[in-house]
């Protein structure tokens, strides 16, 4: 069965840190997707990325990266230089089978509060 | 990016009241959408599957004659609580699935919270 978890509940840190949030997922199948997203406050959910399983490459947008592991089925989100707008809750999601079309499994989210 | 557009917001109703949901795609056609649900501080979870012109598919342990979803156009998906109780007190939040370059990204909806007295 398919399962995301995201181990750190909350985390704090000081603006400008730089902070890392964990992903590990599980599933049987061996094509997948993975996706983050972001809810701030206000409640939408933000998309932020989407990877699939055949693509290993790390990712960087801005100061915002991704490194995607299978041998450890880990998909970790780090923000370089944090702000106080990075605060929210963050949800790392898996989608399983090759279209990313079918149902989104998301794990409990890490909220961060980045202090100024 | 996608935007998904969810109304109301906010909505308080009395028990035993019915409550409708809607969810439209903006600037982009969605012959998919989901109907999730969130707890204060947890996660999402599914309830429903939501396609155009067909029923909604609902997750096991969802009441469908409960939570009616319609989605009659390829931009907007109903979700109808009726004869709301307390327990039905939720944030309730749509999303509709991207096809062509950006396909099967799923863009949600601000949510609505709804509390039922």
């Amino acid at each position: 069965a398919q399962k995301v978890t995201q181990a750190q509940t909350e985390i704090s840190v000081v603006e400008k840190e730089d902070v890392t949030l964990d992903c590990v997922y599980e599933t049987r199948d061996t094509t997948y997707y993975l996706f983050w997203y972001k809810q701030p406050p206000s409640g939408e959910l933000v998309f932020l990325i989407r990877r699939n399983s055949f693509d290993e490459q790390n990712e960087i947008s801005g100061r915002y990266s991704w490194n995607f592991q299978k041998s450890t089925s880990s998909f970790n989100f780090t923000i370089t230089a944090s702000q106080v707008v990075d605060s929210a809750v963050y949800f790392c999601a898996l989608s399983e089978g090759g279209t990313g079309a079918n149902n989104l499994f998301f794990g409990t989210g890490t909220r961060l509060t980045v202090i100024p | 990016g996608a935007v998904v557009s969810q109304h109301p917001s906010w909505v308080i109703c009395k028990s035993g009241t019915s409550v409708k949901i809607e969810c439209r795609s903006l600037d982009f056609q969605a012959t998919t959408m989901f109907w999730y649900r969130q707890f204060p501080k947890q996660s999402l979870m599914l309830m429903a599957t939501s396609n155009e012109g067909s029923k909604a598919t609902y997750e096991q342990g969802v009441e469908k004659d409960k939570f009616l979803i319609n989605h009659a156009s390829l931009t907007l998906s109903t979700l109808t609580v009726t004869s709301a109780h307390p327990e039905d007190s939720s944030f309730y939040i749509c999303s509709a699935m991207v096809g062509g370059v950006a396909k099967n990204i799923q863009y949600f909806g601000a949510g609505t919270r709804l509390s039922v007295l």
